[in-house]
């Protein structure tokens, strides 16, 4: 079953602006990942957040938690063509030794 | 530059035949996962190992699917009889630890089309 479901499924931008990604999910979690998946290829991570933290920041990259609402959010600053991929967010079950859980992703598109 | 190794990338098969699928883990990560990926359900949890041991493979249709950890290098997803809905891209990840921190590595994938 789906733990995570991400919002919008799609979105479309021109380089420069920014992408914001949105997760929620609906148990009691650790921590929340996401990765990054182009075309063809196998998922990438790209930050992790722990459920006491609220804001993270990796480059270009913004997460923030709430888990009062159970959701998180994804901005990319300054979008590139690059960053053209799909957009996923993975949780835990809140017990240690689960397994992350997937949902369905954001499928972004940066247009030059 | 370690990585997830996967073979094979694409495997186009028979129905009812068996398919084989092999994952190379990190060398000295603990923690190899199985995900099924299709465009209606996404990612799916197959299966889940913790120092070889299966911990979690309810995901996993059980009367065709296997999934096995023969050592510390290797896991195999095997599908007997495989059906044309089992026709997916097949992913091994592997970490060093999950459900309380750590990111996963994924493989390229395996591409099955059951015909």
């Amino acid at each position: 079953s789906q733990q995570g479901e991400e919002d919008p499924q799609a979105l479309s931008i021109q380089e420069g602006e920014n992408a914001t990604m949105n997760c929620s999910y609906k148990t009691s979690i650790n921590n929340l990942q996401w990765y990054r998946q182009n075309s063809g290829r196998g998922l990438v991570h790209l930050i992790l957040i722990r459920s006491n933290e609220r804001e993270k920041h990796s480059g270009r990259l913004r997460v923030t938690l709430d888990t009062s609402k159970k959701s998180s959010s994804l901005l990319i600053t300054a979008s590139r063509a690059a960053d053209t991929a799909s957009y996923f967010c993975a949780t835990d079950a809140g017990q240690a030794g689960t397994a992350l859980i997937f949902g369905k992703g954001t499928t972004l598109s940066v247009s030059s | 530059d370690a990585r997830v190794t996967q073979t094979p990338r694409d495997k186009v098969t028979e129905m009812g035949q068996e398919v084989t699928m092999r994952c190379q883990p990190i060398l000295g990560h603990n923690t190899v996962f199985w995900y099924r990926q299709t465009m209606m359900q996404g990612l799916e949890l197959l299966a889940y190992f913790r120092n070889r041991a299966p911990l979690d493979d309810s995901g996993m249709p059980k009367d065709r699917f296997s999934a096995e950890m023969p050592d510390a290098t290797l896991a195999t997803l095997k599908i007997q009889p495989s059906e044309p809905r089992d026709s997916a891209v097949y992913f091994c990840a592997s970490g060093l630890e999950s459900g309380v921190g750590g990111e996963l590595f994924f493989g390229e994938g395996s591409r099955l089309t059951v015909l």
